[in-house]
């Protein structure tokens, strides 16, 4: 089946610091989605791109869809406390959701 | 908007009981649900496709007599664990399907969490 890597499984960076995420996949998608889930709760939506080489921006957040269509990435500018969470990457195929395994990350003040 | 509800949001049963919970889109109509399933500290894990005025469609080692998923209307979506046992307490999230600019989304509700005892 189809299956999404998503690494590290953790990540810690300092208040202010830029961090990126990478997804990457043997399977062409074509939808990639990023959400956030923070504990006990839902994943929320963060960016969605639907188109190969698509670069979207949602405030401090830009995810690009990769050219080949087996990968994106998430980019986190200036982090802050609150962006604490478990971010997951979602391929979207016949109209199905795959997800990565989530990467947690951790803010220090 | 794309808000989705579920209900309950926590839920403790007795082993052999059945539990029901509803999913919601609150401000769009979703002819497609999903129910996910989520153990501790691991990902979504696909269980059924909910759609509509037809039969759900479960994925591979999902017992659809064991979840039983309705989808009365275009904003309700149920699914019911029949004879709960201690092994299906878990974290049950569902999403609605959604058409944004560029295509579609999952939009997820806030999870139900299963305790069974």
């Amino acid at each position: 089946g189809q299956q999404l890597n998503q690494s590290p499984q953790s990540m810690f960076i300092q208040e202010g610091e830029d961090v990126s995420m990478n997804c990457t996949s043997s399977s062409i998608f074509n939808t990639w989605l990023w959400y956030k889930q923070d504990p006990g709760e839902g994943p929320v939506l963060l960016i969605a791109l639907y188109k190969a080489g698509e670069l979207t921006s949602n405030g401090r957040l830009t995810a690009q869809f990769g050219i080949t269509r087996k990968d994106s990435f998430l980019n986190i500018s200036a982090s802050i406390p609150s962006d604490v969470g478990i971010y997951f990457c979602a391929g979207g195929a016949n109209s199905k959701l795959t997800f990565g395994k989530g990467i947690t990350l951790s803010v220090r003040p | 908007g794309a808000v989705v509800s579920q209900h309950p949001s926590r839920v403790i049963c007795k082993s052999g009981t059945s539990v029901k919970i509803e999913c919601r889109s609150l401000d769009f109509q979703a002819t497609t649900m999903f129910w996910y399933r989520q153990f501790p500290k691991q990902s979504l894990m696909l269980m059924a496709t909910s759609n509509e005025g037809s039969k759900a469609t479960y994925e591979q080692g999902v017992e659809k007599d064991k979840f039983l998923i309705n989808h009365a209307s275009l904003t309700l979506s149920t699914l019911t664990v029949t004879s709960a046992h201690p092994e299906d307490s878990s974290f049950y999230i569902c999403s609605a399907r959604d058409w944004g600019q560029g295509g579609e989304t999952q939009y997820f509700g806030p999870g139900t969490r299963l305790l069974v005892l």
